[in-house]
């Protein structure tokens, strides 16, 4: 298994542009997560899925930030219009719950906002 | 100006001696934990979990302590190597959803 695929790796966008993080999680997971990494705050979590739908997006920061997940192999962190301050590394983790709780993160997208 | 960032409590051992490392959760309410280990560059990893009608948990190499009490966690890593150095983190599940939020970590370093 190749485990959880983020793209790309780093980003980096002028302030005011779109930027669109994607996720692949791994294969037969139902629950899919999207966390952010600062030294300002630590990790949060943003936004998760079972079974491709939203179950909890009250970490998401404010409207420029979205997420979707058209389907279970799939799922894409917008940001629109970014912000320096939206300049972080964000994860991505899937986990089988009702089975194991444990997630399997992905490498992480760099996003620097300049 | 000077930025503010979190305080990561930061943990030095020589290579082969134990390392504990200390984790308070927020939650009285969390029945599931996990500790995770993350290297430079890279994403969390899972290490080891523990439920809340446990006080004790052994892998290998590693102990988790769980204390309801005072809503405390240790990781409790034997013979510590080079490789163990990396930030760990605790994470609770809180709700009665799948969610984890995750502590502040402590960075260990293994000094050769």
């Amino acid at each position: 298994d190749a485990g959880v695929i983020q793209s790309p790796r780093h980003e980096v966008t002028e302030m005011g542009q779109e930027v669109t993080l994607r996720c692949k999680p791994i294969s037969g997971h139902n629950s899919l997560f999207w966390y952010r990494q600062t030294m300002m705050r630590g990790l949060e979590l943003l936004i998760y899925f079972n079974n491709n739908v939203p179950i909890d997006d009250s970490g998401m920061p404010e409207d420029r930030f979205s997420a979707k997940m058209p389907n279970a192999s799939f799922s894409t962190l917008k940001i629109q219009p970014s912000e320096p301050r939206d300049s972080a590394v964000y994860f991505c983790a899937s986990s089988l719950f009702g089975v194991s709780y444990g997630y399997t993160f992905g490498s992480g997208t760099r996003l620097t906002v300049v | 100006g000077e930025s503010v960032g979190l305080h990561l409590p930061t943990l030095s051992v020589q290579e082969g001696d134990n390392s504990i490392i200390n984790c308070a959760y927020s939650n009285s309410a969390s029945d599931y934990f996990i500790w995770y280990k993350q290297e430079s560059g890279k994403g969390p990893q899972f290490i080891i979990d523990i439920r809340s009608n446990m006080d004790k948990r052994q892998g290998q190499r590693v102990t988790v302590l769980l204390n309801k009490t005072v809503k405390h966690l240790s990781l409790q890593i034997a013979a510590t190597q080079p490789g163990d150095s990396a930030v760990y983190f605790c994470a609770e599940n809180k709700d009665t959803g799948n969610q984890f939020y995750f502590g502040t970590g402590t960075s260990l370093t293994v000094i050769p």
